[in-house]
């Protein structure tokens, strides 16, 4: 089972902030976010290994709350780069691992 | 320089016929997978391999069948049981480090039937 992302797409202003949810029914042990460019390869992001940690990328930071079986991706500030579908990433087994359902983002000017 | 290579970029295949996609990895990783997307749409796992001469199903492997006959090759294979191939194929690999399995993915395939 996929973990479910949202919004499913959003569409922000340069400057304007957003925040990606991403939600598995099963247990998560680690999170990956990644980002990808049309007709490209995903680019990894980041990832979040303990309960409640957070991490930054440049104005790009994440949370991971195990208990929830959740994370979130803050998107601060938002620049043109920052147009692109974000996955989040999860290890269901050994070596098995998947991805959410993606968000669009469209950074306009 | 190190890094995944598929190929070929772009594929055109004939209904009934099989299609195979390479993928050759030179950063010395265990782990190789195989996914696919469909336009709007997330990744889905097709097969992976943990080890040489090992892989499991992943959770849309039907049509599909792979090897792993060398640690740095893991070539996936669509066959024409494959209702509905046309799709971006990913191919990718992890390391396993004290922070976690990172994936490292290739430039992708884009396989249209015709």
């Amino acid at each position: 089972q996929q973990p479910v992302q949202s919004p499913q797409a959003v569409i922000l202003r340069e400057g304007e902030d957003a925040v990606i949810n991403c939600s598995s029914s099963k247990a998560l042990y680690s999170v990956h976010w990644y980002r990808q460019k049309h007709g490209e390869a995903p680019v990894f992001l980041m990832i979040l290994l303990k309960g409640g940690e957070q991490k930054g990328h440049e104005k790009i930071s994440a949370s991971f709350n195990e208990k929830k079986q959740q994370s979130s991706l803050y998107l601060t500030a938002s620049q043109l780069s920052y147009s692109g579908t974000y996955f989040c990433g999860t290890e269901t087994g050994t070596y098995k691992y998947i991805f959410g359902t993606g968000t669009r983002l469209k950074v306009l000017a | 320089d190190g890094g995944i290579t598929q190929s070929p970029k772009y594929l055109f295949r004939k209904e009934g016929q099989n299609v195979t996609l390479s993928c050759e990895q030179n950063l010395n990783h265990d782990a190789m997978y195989w996914y696919r997307q469909d336009p709007g749409q997330g990744l889905r796992l097709i097969y992976y391999s943990q080890i040489v001469n090992d892989f499991q199903k992943g959770d849309i492997a039907e049509g599909y069948s792979v090897s792993r006959e060398k640690k740095e090759s893991f070539p996936l294979t669509v066959t024409s049981a494959q209702k509905n191939p046309t799709a971006f194929y990913l191919c990718a690999s992890s390391v396993t480090a004290s922070s976690g399995n990172t994936i490292y993915f290739g430039e992708g395939s884009w396989l249209t039937v015709v």
